[in-house]
Formats: structure tokens, C-alpha cells, sequence
């Protein structure tokens, strides 16, 4: 059980276009989902909380009207990077907190790249 | 923001040695869990720490919760080549509403 998917996997956009990357936990619901982004070589900088049926909390340095956040159900949220630029290129993971515990399980990442 | 001092970055060893990393930080954790990550996947919980003290072992995995609070240790024993890959230790400084904090891996590297 606590299965997180992630879809999709990878993919491939052109510089000003705006990518959506879905998260979802399949097994379980969470009121929380979180989005962290990891760049080569590096570990994972958490980028906001996402609740349910509420507004996002990003963190110091992430542009909320960059990256859209949308926590729509409790097995469900998406990430979308709008207007993307090829600084934006990394590996977006997202991870979901199972109601009434403080373990997070992370789905398997998006490679995102923009040309 | 909370950082997680994590060593050492890289380790070398022969299949079948015992591993050592550890963790600590400059602040209580109220929470330590160990995690792996493959490449190009998500990380995998390997194990969770709750309270100060507390020593959990998965198979020839054993992790420790430092009585301080500001430190954790992660020991594989016996390694083989399944357990190449990046290990990351990560904590909730506050009461666990927040996302994690990440420390920087190890990357375990098995030389046949």
C-alpha cells in the first residue's frame, strides 16, 4: 500500500509553453501533498504544502504564479509550471502524506526539460 | 531555513562491508527518517524515527534517533550490490506539518 504516482514521467516543452504534472496517491487519501524539485547531483529543496480545498503555501523563492498549485481531491494534486524557461529543467517529485500519520511517500518524479 | 549536515558525500566500499553515514543539524528534529533514492526515481522510506533514543532496524539496516535530537546515523551492514545509490536523511524540525527537510545524500558506491 502507499502507492504515490506521478505522471508523466518525463517530458519535453518549448521555452514559454506551460507544463502540468499530476500527483496522485492511489491507495490512500492525504490531505497533503507536498512538491519538492531536485537539480542533477543535488537533493531535494521543497517548493510548497498543498492542501486540500485550500490555497498553496509555497516556500521563500518559489514564485507562486510560476508554479501552480491545485490540490482539487484528496488523492489528487497538480503541479503546473507556467511559461516555463529552460532554468526551469529539473526532476519535480511530489510526495503525500497519508491522513493521520506524519509519513510522506513519494511518487517516482517528472523529469521536466525545457528547450 | 533548517539544514541537515549529511556525511560522508560519497562512500566507496567492497561488497560485503559494513556502511556508516550520518546526519545532524544545528536545531532539534522532532522526526528523522532515512530514505534511498535510485536514479531518475522518487525516494524510497527506508526507516522512521520518532523519539530521541529510538534504534530501528529494517533487515541489515539500523538507524538511531540521537539523544540530542540533532543527529541521526544510518549503518547498512554486510552491503551488496542492490544497495548502490543515493541515501538521504531527512526531518520535520517542527511538528510534522511541514514538508521535509533534505540533506545532501550519500552517494553508495559497491565495488565488486
Amino acid at each position: 500500500g502507499a502507492v504515490v504516482s506521478q505522471h508523466p514521467s518525463w517530458v519535453i516543452c518549448k521555452s514559454g509553453t506551460s507544463v502540468k504534472i499530476e500527483c496522485r496517491s492511489l491507495d490512500f487519501q492525504a490531505t497533503t501533498m507536498f512538491w519538492y524539485r531536485q537539480f542533477p547531483k543535488q537533493s531535494l529543496m521543497l517548493m510548497a504544502t498543498s492542501n486540500e480545498g485550500s490555497k498553496a503555501t509555497y516556500e521563500q523563492g518559489v514564485e507562486k504564479d510560476k508554479f501552480l498549485i491545485n490540490h482539487a481531491s484528496l488523492t489528487l494534486s497538480t503541479l503546473t509550471v507556467t511559461s516555463a524557461h529552460p532554468e526551469d529543467s529539473s526532476f519535480y517529485i511530489c510526495s503525500a502524506r497519508k491522513v493521520g500519520t506524519d509519513t510522506q511517500y513519494f511518487g517516482p518524479g517528472t523529469r521536466l526539460t525545457v528547450l | 531555513g533548517q539544514q541537515l549536515n549529511q556525511s560522508p558525500q560519497s562512500m566507496f566500499i567492497q561488497e560485503g562491508e559494513d556502511v556508516s553515514m550520518n546526519c545532524t543539524s544545528s536545531s532539534i528534529f522532532n522526526t528523522w527518517l532515512w530514505y534511498k533514492q535510485d536514479p531518475g526515481e522518487g525516494p524510497v522510506l527506508l526507516i522512521a524515527l520518532y523519539k530521541a533514543g529510538e534504534l530501528t532496524s529494517n533487515g541489515r539496516l539500523t538507524a538511531q534517533f540521537g539523544i540530542t535530537r540533532k543527529d541521526s546515523f544510518l549503518n547498512i551492514s554486510a552491503s551488496i550490490p542492490s544497495d548502490v545509490g543515493i541515501y538521504f536523511c531527512a526531518g520535520y524540525p517542527g511538528g510534522g506539518a511541514d514538508g521535509l527537510t533534505f540533506g545532501k545524500g550519500t552517494h553508495l558506491i559497491i565495488q565488486p
